[in-house]
């Protein structure tokens, strides 16, 4: 089946720092990838859509130059937390979805747990 | 606006019990829905889904219908095991984006 993978799993930093989060489809190509973000007991939310080659769309109320993802190839989309604080802290989850595919037809990555200090 | 809505967990039952995981959503126009699973340290999972009104999605022993007269898509299973026990998340696709519920931790006790 398809797989995707995110690295790390977790990580735990200090306030004012940058983290990049890796979200890779292993076994097949994403022209799509999804970056969602979930709080403990709240449901996915939805941050931006990242087409490979192109810029990354945002929700409303996601910060562009806080949360900077970049989708440069078909297999890796990444995602950079800049200058962390503590209320950036949570769960952030990665999807890839194929050529043509419909909304279900993503493939999820395990998560990255953040940790801010 | 599109919303979701989900029973909160947990949810414990035993062996071979009977499960309903309650889901209603609020839409325009007519999205397909979804049920996903995330087994602990996995990432979520297609588990069944429904692309119309009285449709019926079933899998691994799973069903939910499609209820447009009450914006419903309940999860069932008519006996649950323990290798159930996951987090259950109920969705609906819109744009090409997915809208989640909060998700319900199901636990299966033998």
């Amino acid at each position: 089946g398809a797989v995707v993978s995110q690295h790390p799993s977790w990580v735990i930093c200090k306030s004012g720092t940058s983290v990049k989060i890796e979200c890779r489809s292993l076994d097949f190509q994403a022209t799509t990838m999804f970056w969602y973000r979930q709080f403990p007991k709240q449901s996915l939310m939805l941050m931006a859509t990242s087409n490979e080659g192109s810029k990354a769309t945002y929700e409303q109320g996601v910060e562009k130059d806080k949360f900077l993802i970049n989708h440069a190839s078909l297999t890796l989309s990444t995602l950079t937390v800049t200058s962390a604080h503590p209320e950036d802290s949570s769960f952030y989850i990665c999807s890839a979805r194929v050529l043509a595919g419909g909304p279900d037809e993503q493939f999820f990555g395990p998560g990255t747990r953040l940790t801010v200090l | 606006g599109n919303s979701v809505t989900q029973m909160e967990g947990p949810v414990t039952l035993s062996e071979e019990a009977f499960l309903t995981i309650n889901c209603t959503y609020t839409a325009t126009g007519y999205p397909s829905l979804f049920w996903y699973v995330q087994y602990p340290g996995e990432g979520l999972q297609l588990l069944l889904k429904a692309t119309k009104a009285d449709d019926k999605g079933s899998n691994k022993g799973f069903e939910a219908t499609y209820r447009k007269e009450t914006t419903s898509f309940h999860l069932e299973k008519g006996s649950v095991q323990v290798s159930d026990s996951a987090v259950y998340f109920c969705a609906l696709g819109a744009t090409n984006k997915l809208i989640f519920g909060t998700g319900t931790l199901l636990a299966v006790q033998p």
